[in-house]
């Protein structure tokens, strides 16, 4: 079974400029989350969709950040325009449903820096 | 007071040692209890998922969850220098809108052989 893809792994720009991660989850996973890990910390949720519907996206700081998922399979998140702070790894992950408590598959992440 | 409270280490260890890993946390609601473990720049993978309160087995790790203090462990016997990894403890609560997982900071682990 192939896992969560995501892409570019590895992303650098320029502070005011913008960047969009790619996320395919697991086939037949109904629920796809965007995390922000920043070095040293644990994952942070961005935004939680339930097929193509969001779920929860209260730590979204949506002035900047953006995020759809089309046709409820992929994903992409968009950042525009980054800040410094933005430098962490964005990790997708998704379940078979929502109320699969703590069953997530992670992808490899998109990791930023920004300059 | 964060939620959940994770000693970051690094933690170094001999192989063979038993390794104990601790979370603490504050919110009386969370049920579900998970180990996540991280290698370096790869995703976190589940490990070990447990249900309220008690203890379970697989393998070599060995996950224990004591609600009346808010404190969960993860023990890894044996420990194996391909144990070397970051181990995130995440939490989260039961029934509708209550399933985000709340992550600790993760403990960097590494298994010298």
């Amino acid at each position: 079974e192939a896992g969560v893809a995501q892409s570019p792994r590895y992303k650098i720009i320029e502070k005011r400029q913008s960047v969009a991660f790619w996320c395919n989850p697991i086939s037949g996973h109904a629920t796809l989350y965007w995390y922000q890990q920043i070095l040293g910390q644990g994952p942070k949720l961005l935004i939680q969709f339930q097929n193509n519907g969001v779920v929860d996206d209260s730590q979204l700081p949506k002035d900047r950040f953006s995020a759809e998922r089309l046709k409820g399979v992929d994903s992409t998140l968009k950042i525009q325009p980054a800040k410094l702070e933005d430098s962490a790894v964005y990790l997708c992950a998704s379940s078979l449903r929502a109320g699969s408590a703590g069953e997530l598959f992670f992808g490899e992440g998109s990791r930023l820096t920004v300059l | 007071q964060k939620e959940v409270e994770q000693d970051p280490g690094p933690l170094s260890v001999p192989e063979g040692a038993i390794v104990s890993l601790n979370c603490t946390y504050s919110n009386s609601a969370f049920q579900y209890f998970m180990w996540y473990r991280q290698y370096s720049r790869k995703g976190p993978e589940l490990l070990m998922y447990t249900y309220s309160s008690g203890n379970k087995e697989d393998g070599r790790f060995t996950a224990q969850v004591d609600k009346s203090s808010k404190y969960i462990s993860l023990f890894i016997r044996d420990s194996q220098p391909s144990d070397s990894a970051t181990y995130l403890c995440a939490m989260s609560g039961s029934g509708a809108g209550s399933y985000q997982l709340t992550f600790g900071k993760g403990t960097k682990l590494s298994v010298i052989p």
